[in-house]
């Protein structure tokens, strides 16, 4: 079974670019859809987007477009979000996943996540 | 932009009850996008029912999904302890903002 793991720093001041990586347990990312979702404390999830792995095609929440980057990793086995000039409305836990082949939006599998917290 | 209101936003129950849960767009959906999650505090999301109605591997068939157009629902026929936890509706890029089940 695939296995996602997501890193990245834990402590981001704000007006900076938040990076976040996703390791996958598979050799190769392609022929799938690849996203984020996060969870501010205490809230609910949010979608932020995919990236289709072939084509590098993305697909973003209308509220991050001009902030959010989702892009493919160095590694085949990887693939990143960088959101720029945060806040600490961006606090809260960051999840990777897959998208399933039924809706490339719809996530499948899901790493444990990571906190993520904006100070001033 | 398509919103999704879920209700009730906290369902109390005792295990053997059944539970129905609610999710309303604001415009209609196509239900071959219309998904539900489970997800337990400290936990990631685990995806249950997508297409409206399809259960994945490995969830109990006392969850089953329904609706169409802008009314969907989650029902879960027997609820055991494992069931309370929080869930979501989701289509696109939208969330619902979540029904907690609790005992």
């Amino acid at each position: 079974q695939v296995q996602l793991q997501e890193s990245g720093p834990g402590l981001v001041k704000a007006s900076e670019t938040l990076s976040l990586t996703c390791t996958v347990s598979l050799s190769s990312l392609s022929r799938s859809y690849w996203g984020w979702v996060r969870q501010p404390p205490g809230r609910g999830l949010q979608w932020i987007g995919y990236i289709y792995y072939n084509s590098g095609y993305t697909s973003y929440h209308p509220s991050l477009v001009s902030r959010a980057t989702i892009s493919v990793g160095t590694s085949e086995s990887q693939f990143s979000l960088h959101l720029r000039s945060v806040t600490a409305a961006d606090t809260g836990v960051y999840f990777c996943a897959r998208g399933s082949m039924s809706s490339p939006a719809t996530f499948d599998t899901w790493g444990q996540g990571t906190h993520v917290t904006v100070s001033s | 932009e398509t919103r999704l209101t879920q209700s009730p936003v906290t369902l109390s129950l005792s295990p053997g009850e059944g539970a129905t849960l609610s999710c309303r767009a604001s415009q209609t959906i196509s239900s071959t996008f219309l998904a539900w999650y489970q997800q337990k505090p400290g936990q990631a999301p685990r995806l249950l029912i997508y297409g409206a109605s399809t259960r994945t591997a490995g969830t109990p068939d006392r969850f089953s999904g329904g609706g169409s157009g802008t009314d969907f629902t989650l029902t879960i026929s027997k609820l055991q302890p494992e069931d309370f936890a929080v869930y979501y509706c989701h289509h696109s890029q939208t969330f619902g903002q979540g029904t907690t089940v609790e005992i």
